[in-house]
């Protein structure tokens, strides 16, 4: 199964953009770019997701470099209630991979 | 839409007894995963039924562990005999088929004493 990469922490200052990098070397052509988070004593929450070109939705923006062995996942104004464990995660529209398996995540912590 | 309904959130037992944990996903979803999470290995996945029928079942950790997804609408995930190792975040998710996001429950806090 294709892996994922990601620091083990970062920190942020409140107000202040936000860049998650998640490397993928080994991604294969079908495989989709996935991102969830997990709130303090809450299930994961489905933040974004991406093929091959960017994309934004209202919680965040999702950058997929052009050879798609890396992304980031950009919050444009951390709050203090993004402080979350962020997981990117690649899914395959078939076979095994067609679940999602997580790995360690980054934990995001944001200063006031 | 309520989401993804768990039941019960906090669930204390004996070893020995036997622990039956309930899920209600989303209507319209045809995807239902079962996961588990400790401080020492994450988040799991357990097994996942793709329209009411169980597709890989590999995760779950041996035969005391059971699943079961009798309609669209529900979902039980039990364990018989419980032994204090099994202590952990069970969460229920669930989708439509294909490649959209996975709405998670809030989970059960399950304590094996």
């Amino acid at each position: 199964d294709a892996k994922t990469t990601q620091p083990n922490s970062m920190e942020s200052n409140e107000e202040e953009p936000v860049h998650l990098p998640c490397n993928h070397s080994t991604i294969s052509g079908t495989d989709y770019i996935h991102w969830y988070r997990q709130l303090p004593s809450q299930g994961p929450e489905y933040v974004i997701h991406g093929l091959t070109s960017n994309v934004n939705n209202r919680m965040a923006s999702l950058a997929i470099a052009e050879d798609r062995k890396s992304s980031t996942l950009i919050l444009h104004r951390a709050t203090l209630r993004d402080a979350a464990v962020y997981y990117c995660i690649l899914r395959s529209p078939s076979g095994s991979a067609r679940q999602l398996t997580f790995g360690s995540g980054t934990q995001l912590t944001v200063l006031p | 839409d309520a989401g993804v309904i768990q039941s019960p959130r906090h669930e204390v037992t004996e070893m020995g007894q036997e622990v039956t944990l309930r899920c209600k996903p989303i209507s319209g979803h045809n995807s239902l995963f079962w996961y588990r999470q400790t401080m020492m290995r994450g988040l799991e996945l357990l097994i996942y039924f793709n329209n009411n029928v169980p597709i890989d079942d590999s995760g779950m950790p041996e035969d005391r562990f059971s699943a079961k997804m009798p309609n669209a609408s529900f979902s039980t995930l039990k364990i018989q005999p419980s032994e204090p190792r099994d202590s952990a975040v069970y969460f229920c998710a669930s989708t439509r088929d294909g490649l959209y996001g996975y709405t998670f429950g809030s989970g059960t806090r399950l304590t094996v004493v």
